[in-house]
C-alpha cells in the first residue's frame, strides 16, 4: 500500500537548520509531482514548496522563500526539504505529499531557543 | 497568489443533519478545486477532487459542486466519522496551491 514516511523533525533553535526527508512507497514516485506542506500548532495548512516528477521545476511560498530548499532522489524514491535560518513561526507539523492523493503522517519540527 | 475563503469558519449540528461549506476563490479557478478532510490528530485526507470528484473510500453522502469561483462540499445525513475540520484547495496553474482556513464542523 501507499506510504510515505516522515523523518527529521525535532527542536531546533532560532537561526538553525534541519533536513526533513520523506520516504515513498507504493505508488509510482517518479510519476508525481511532491509538495511539502505544514500545519502550525491549532493552525490551518499551509501549502509551502512543490517540486515536478524530475525535479527540475520548483516552487516556494514567499514565507519560505530563499530559507527552504526542496529536493528529491526518484532512484531512491524519497523527498527532502532543507530548512534554514529557522524562526519561531517555523513551529509546525510538516507533510510530505504526493500530488494530493497521498500524505505522510507528519514530522513536528519545533523552533525554539 | 489566489486567496481562498472558506465560510463558516465553524459549524455545529447534529447527526442525520445536511451541512453545506462554502469555499470562494479571489479569481477564476475552473474546477481545480480540492477538499480534504482532517480528523483530530490526523494527517488530513483527500475528500473530493477536481470541484465534485468524490475520492474512493468515501460514502456518496458526501458531495462537492461548483466551478470557477464558488464551490460548495455538502454533507447529507451526517455521522459521527463526519465530524472534523474540512479544507478546501485551488490547485489551478502553478503554485502556490492555496488553502481555505479550513471549517470545523462540531456537535
Amino acid at each position: 500500500q501507499v506510504q510515505l514516511v516522515e523523518s527529521g523533525g525535532g527542536l531546533v533553535k532560532p537561526g538553525g537548520s534541519r533536513r526533513l526527508s520523506c520516504a515513498a512507497s507504493g505508488f509510482a514516485f517518479s510519476d508525481y509531482y511532491m509538495s511539502w506542506i505544514r500545519q502550525a500548532p491549532g493552525k490551518g495548512l499551509e501549502w509551502i514548496s512543490y517540486i515536478s516528477p524530475d525535479g527540475n521545476t520548483k516552487y516556494y511560498a514567499d514565507s519560505v522563500k530563499g530559507r527552504f530548499t526542496i529536493s528529491r532522489d526518484n532512484a531512491k524514491k524519497s523527498l527532502y526539504l532543507q530548512m534554514n535560518s529557522l524562526r519561531a513561526e517555523d513551529t509546525a507539523v510538516y507533510y510530505c505529499v504526493g500530488q494530493v492523493d497521498y500524505w505522510g503522517q507528519g514530522t513536528l519540527v519545533t523552533v525554539s531557543s | 497568489d489566489i486567496q481562498m475563503t472558506q465560510s463558516p469558519s465553524s459549524l455545529s449540528a447534529s447527526v442525520g443533519d445536511r451541512v453545506t461549506i462554502t469555499c470562494r476563490a479571489a479569481q477564476n479557478i475552473s474546477n481545480y478545486l480540492n477538499w480534504f478532510q482532517q480528523l483530530p490528530g490526523k494527517a488530513p485526507k483527500l475528500l473530493i477532487y477536481a470541484a465534485s470528484h468524490l475520492q474512493v473510500g468515501f460514502p456518496s453522502r458526501i458531495s462537492g459542486g461548483g466551478s470557477g469561483t464558488v464551490f460548495t462540499l455538502t454533507i447529507d445525513n451526517l455521522q459521527p466519522e463526519d465530524f472534523a475540520t474540512y479544507y478546501c484547495q485551488q490547485s489551478y496553474s502553478t503554485p502556490p496551491f492555496t488553502f481555505g482556513q479550513g471549517t470545523t464542523l462540531e456537535i
